[in-house]
């Protein structure tokens, strides 16, 4: 079981570029989560999808971010026109599904986003 | 608003001694999930609940979900005990999405 895998590791932008994400989920696990993580907001949620399909994506922000899950292996997050605001650590995580214990996340390592 | 308020911020145990963390919630949750951030940064998770206790080796959470708190027992600390702690609950009328607390930095010495 190799765990969520999140690529890249680091990655540093400029300002106005666009930057995208990637995580293996945990094979079998149908839930799909992503969150963000800066000192000053702590953990935010941004999206998740279950069995590929969008369920919630209240976390996102409305405008440059969006998310999409093609296959069971493999979902992104893509930021267009990065800005500073957007650099900090984001995290994926999965879980088998709903269900008594179910939605035990397991995430990844991050993926530390930087704007300059 | 803040629905996952975790304290203590900070924590110092000597070696041997425990302590417990505690999340307050400003409203009803479905379950709760403990994690601790490892060396690598990777969120690793610790306990997952709907309701009562589990126990793993030295630790020990506890979730009432009517009294809306959980706490994270830490007995006979360890020095690789050290790093940060977060909970994060979900609620009843959020779907599964996690709401964490701001963490606990715990630092087990000699």
């Amino acid at each position: 079981n190799a765990g969520v895998i999140q690529t890249p590791r680091h990655k540093v932008t400029g300002k106005g570029q666009e930057a995208t994400l990637w995580c293996e989920p945990i094979s079998g696990h149908s839930a799909v989560f992503w969150y963000r993580q800066t000192i000053v907001q702590g953990l935010e949620f941004l999206t998740y999808f279950r069995n590929q399909a969008p369920i919630d994506d209240s976390g996102m922000p409305k405008e440059r971010f969006s998310a999409q899950m093609p296959n069971q292996s493999h979902s992104t997050l893509k930021i267009q026109s990065t800005q500073p605001q957007d650099s900090a650590v984001y995290l994926c995580a999965s879980s088998l599904g709903p269900g008594d214990s179910g939605n035990t996340l397991y995430f990844g390592e991050g993926s530390r986003l930087i704007v300059v | 608003g803040d629905q996952v308020e975790q304290s203590p911020s900070a924590l110092s145990l000597h070696e041997g001694t425990g302590s417990a963390l505690r999340c307050n919630f400003t409203t009803t949750m479905r379950a709760v999930q403990w994690f601790r951030k490892n060396s690598r940064g990777s969120l690793i998770n610790l306990f997952y609940l709907a309701s009562g206790t589990k126990e793993n080796g030295r630790l020990k959470s506890a979730f009432d979900s009517k009294e809306r708190y959980s706490t994270l027992h830490i007995r006979d600390a360890q020095l690789e005990d050290s790093g940060t702690y977060f909970c994060a609950a979900e609620a009843y009328n959020m779907g599964y999405k996690l709401t964490f607390g701001t963490g606990t930095s715990l630092l087990v010495d000699p």
